[in-house]
């Protein structure tokens, strides 16, 4: 069975500065892998995705993460951090095979000074 | 907004009491997911429906249940309700049954058992 472990439950950053937020996997073969972001009182949104190819990802809002498998980590970054990045990020793994059935970490709450 | 619509926003209701919650997808879509998000457990999978059939049970209760109808709307019915069946309840909704398909998340149903 899969597992998502995302090590930080809090995080603060400055507005302008860089983020990385941390996500550890547990899957036998080629994960599927994804972020989310949560604003108070809203349902997930995809940031962005991860199946196959470029280890690199681009998402939406200026975020992109990176798969590193010899490291079972798919960690997600952003250069400049704008107050309104401020919410709740999960990461979240699923089956390449068979049933597809998303796995969630605990989430990570991103915090924001001006 | 994802296109993705639930009712009620929140619903108080008492214990041993029976509840259903509803989710409209998007007009394209045929799959429908369905999550529970508690600050214990964090966010688990619940069930998934794919143009009207079950396709994958994750962590759901035997007093919960759901289905898709015809028109692609589903329903998650909750019974015998506990204390701890509070939570926000979200549905999700993707073009196919595949699992690298974007999920879109609807706003979810906040249910308070007192």
């Amino acid at each position: 069975a899969q597992s998502v472990t995302q090590p930080d439950i809090h995080i603060t950053v400055s507005e302008g500065a860089s983020l990385e937020l941390r996500c550890n996997y547990s899957y036998g073969a080629t994960p599927y892998l994804f972020w989310y972001v949560q604003s108070p009182g809203q349902g997930l949104q995809l940031l962005l995705k991860y199946f196959s190819g470029d280890t690199l990802v681009q998402g939406i809002k200026g975020f992109e993460a990176e798969f590193k498998r010899s490291q079972s980590s798919f960690n997600l970054r952003k250069p400049s951090v704008h107050w309104s990045d401020a919410a709740e990020y999960f990461c979240a793994v699923g089956a390449s095979g068979g049933s597809y059935i998303p796995t969630f970490g605990r989430g990570t709450s991103l915090i924001v000074h001006p | 907004d994802s296109g993705v619509t639930q009712t009620p926003k929140h619903l108080i209701t008492a214990t041993g009491q029976r509840v259903t919650l509803r989710c409209s997808p998007r007009s394209e879509d045929l799959s429908v997911y369905w999550y529970q998000q508690s600050l214990d457990q964090g966010l688990q999978f619940l069930i998934h429906y794919y143009n009207g059939e079950e396709r994958a049970k994750g962590n759901i209760l035997e007093r919960f249940s759901a289905q898709q109808f015809p028109d692609l709307h589903s329903e998650l019915n909750l019974s015998s309700l506990e204390l701890g069946d509070s939570a926000l309840y979200f549905c999700a909704s993707s073009l196919t049954d595949g699992g690298t398909d974007t999920q879109y998340f609807g706003p979810g149903t906040r249910l308070t058992v007192l």
